[in-house]
Order: structure tokens, then C-alpha cells, then sequence
């Protein structure tokens, strides 16, 4: 059964560094999105993507974030400089288009330091 | 304003026991979907519910949307049942648009 991919599982960065967080959505999906849980909390949703462009955002995904699609199977979250507070984990999810139930990969850890 | 509510927030059960888990949601959120957020932290679809009944294994759920509320059935809980359940809906007002989650319920269950 096809599922979302997401790579890696974990990742520890220093505060300030740049990371990019990977995504490979289902192949016939045309609709991406951003999401995160901080520890204890609930899933917040950060951005979506369609059509190679940014959809809709929430008052988290600011300059500091960035959502790409590189070729024809990767979506990506890049975070410029890492704060403390962005530690979390991050779910990537897609939807098919003529149905609405999103799929979710199994998570990135972030943890920066 | 959209609003998805989760109870209990904390359930603890022996093995075998039965569970029903609720979620109320406002007038605005539709395309109900429930999930199963395991001690490594992924999150697992368990069911995509905007109205009516579905059932898989131990596992059923019900949404009657006219009432806004979803129910999640666990028959014979077994302790790999444990873990945080989330609902999660749409903005009726928004086509492919984002999930609002609930605070999910934490469940044990002890052998």
C-alpha cells in the first residue's frame, strides 16, 4: 500500500543552523502539507502546497520557513536558523485531490540544541 | 470558529476492556479523520469518517455530522492499543485545506 516517506526519522542540529526536513508524498498525490507537534502539545498545521505554490500558512510559518518541491517526488521543509523552540516533531501529509483524507508520513524528530 | 474537542483526555484500561472515545467538533469542520499516535511518535491513519459508520478489526467509528460529534470504538484493548488517539477536521468553508486537530485522548492499557 503506497504510504508518505519522511527522512530522516531523527535529526539534532545546533541552534542557528539551517535544516531541511524530506517528504516523499503519495506519487498520485497533488496536495502537500506541513505540520508539527511540539512535545505534550497538539498538531499544528504550518503550510500547504499546491500547483508548486505555497496555498495557505499559519502565523508559524514564518521567514524562517520555506517549502520546496524540488522534482517530482520530494516536498521539503527548510528551516533557516533554528531556534530552540522549533524542536518538535514534524509530519508531512498529502491528499489525492478528488478525495480528502490526508495521509500522514511517519514524522521527523527535530531536536536543536 | 472551528473548534474539535476530544474526550476523556486520559483513559487507562485493563487489557480486554472496551473503550469509546468522542469527539465534538464545531458547525464548520467536516471530513472527520481519526488517528493513532504510537509511543514513537507517528501518527497512524485509522479511519477517514465524515458521516456514518466504518469498522476495521477491533476498531469502529461513527460520525454523525448532523450533531456534530465522531465516537471511536476499541473493543478488546490490547496494551500495543496504547498511545494517544487524535480527531482531526476540516474547515467546511475550505476544499483541501488544512486539519484542525483535538488534544487528543492518552490511553493505557495494562496487561
Amino acid at each position: 500500500e503506497p504510504e508518505v516517506t519522511q527522512t530522516p526519522s531523527h535529526q539534532v542540529t545546533q541552534m542557528g543552523q539551517e535544516v531541511i526536513l524530506r517528504c516523499v508524498p503519495i506519487s498520485n498525490h497533488l496536495y502537500f502539507y506541513w505540520y508539527r507537534q511540539i512535545l505534550g502539545q497538539k498538531v499544528e498545521f504550518l503550510v500547504s502546497f499546491y500547483n508548486n505554490e505555497i496555498s495557505e500558512k499559519s502565523e508559524i510559518f514564518d521567514d524562517q520557513f520555506s517549502v520546496e518541491r524540488p522534482d517530482g517526488s520530494n516536498f521539503t521543509l527548510k528551516i533557516r536558523s533554528t531556534k530552540l523552540e522549533d524542536s518538535a516533531m514534524y509530519f508531512c501529509a498529502s491528499i489525492e485531490g478528488g478525495h480528502n483524507e490526508q495521509f500522514f508520513g511517519p514524522g521527523t524528530r527535530l531536536t536543536v540544541l | 470558529g472551528i473548534q474539535v474537542e476530544q474526550s476523556p483526555p486520559d483513559l487507562i484500561l485493563q487489557e480486554g476492556a472496551n473503550s469509546t472515545l468522542r469527539c465534538n467538533f464545531s458547525d464548520s469542520v467536516n471530513n472527520l479523520q481519526w488517528f493513532h499516535q504510537n509511543p514513537w511518535g507517528q501518527l497512524i491513519n485509522l479511519f477517514y469518517i465524515p458521516s456514518g459508520t466504518k469498522q476495521n478489526g477491533r476498531l469502529s467509528a461513527t460520525t454523525v455530522a448532523t450533531e456534530r460529534y465522531s465516537l471511536l470504538y476499541i473493543s478488546s484493548s490490547q496494551t500495543t492499543d496504547s498511545g494517544v488517539y487524535f480527531c482531526a477536521g476540516g474547515d467546511r468553508g475550505s476544499t483541501l485545506g488544512r486539519l484542525y486537530f483535538g488534544r487528543g485522548t492518552q490511553l493505557t492499557v495494562w496487561p
